[in-house]
């Protein structure tokens, strides 16, 4: 079956620096990419997403592209922010009617001033 | 106003209680889904339902059933609830035509 790899936390970074949560995937064809990114106390919440291959999703300075060679997904930020800090789900979306979405664990981040 | 919203958002019951969970959206979705997060996990499905007659099991349907009562509302019960279904629950949304699902805040279940 589908299944979503994430980099295992928690990750702590001082302002400004570069993120990187590692993301890969195993999954029959072509399926759609998301990362979604929980605030503490709130629902999950749409980052960006990527439905083809070599495509860059894209939102508040976060990037990720759909590496289909790799099978990944790796969300990058140049410069985090206090307000950054949350926990990042990566998940993909399966071709089937249902178009259910298979979830990565979770990485929490953690930015300090 | 949040366009998917639950309730409770917290609920401590004990063993063997029915308790249910409800959902309601004002996106104008056909797609409902009920999700279960535990610590340290990611996501899993319990159930979706893609209109009012159109129910489906997801991965750990077990110990749960739901109900469509109209498009814009999708309960989740418990029947008799057990300490292992301790976790937090999400309702999701998706329209017919996209794959990004729209989530609830969340309602934190404790069984004691």
């Amino acid at each position: 079956g589908d299944s979503v790899t994430q980099m295992e936390g928690p990750v702590t970074l001082s302002e400004e620096a570069f993120l990187t949560i590692n993301c890969t995937y195993t999954a029959t064809g072509y399926p759609s990419l998301f990362w979604y990114v929980q605030y503490p106390g709130e629902g999950l919440q749409l980052l960006l997403k990527a439905t083809k291959a070599d495509d860059k999703g894209s939102n508040k300075g976060f990037e990720a592209t759909y590496r289909k060679e790799t099978t990944s997904f790796h969300l990058e930020k140049g410069s985090v922010q206090v307000s950054d800090s949350a926990v990042y789900f990566c998940a993909l979306s399966d071709f089937g009617s249902a178009r259910q979405l298979t979830f990565g664990s979770g990485t929490q981040l953690t930015v300090l001033p | 106003d949040a366009d998917v919203t639950q309730t409770p958002r917290n609920r401590i019951t004990k063993t063997g209680k029915r308790i249910m969970l409800e959902c309601s959206q004002t996106k104008g979705h056909d797609r409902m889904y009920w999700y279960r997060q535990d610590p340290g996990l990611g996501l899993q499905l319990i159930y979706y339902s893609f209109d009012v007659k159109d129910i489906n099991k997801g991965e750990i349907s077990d110990g749960y059933s739901v109900s469509r009562q109209a498009q814009a509302k999708f309960s989740l019960s418990l029947e008799s609830a057990i300490p292992n279904q301790t976790a937090l629950y999400f309702c999701a949304t998706r329209g017919t035509a996209g794959d990004t699902q729209y989530f609830g805040p969340g309602t934190r279940l404790t069984v004691l």
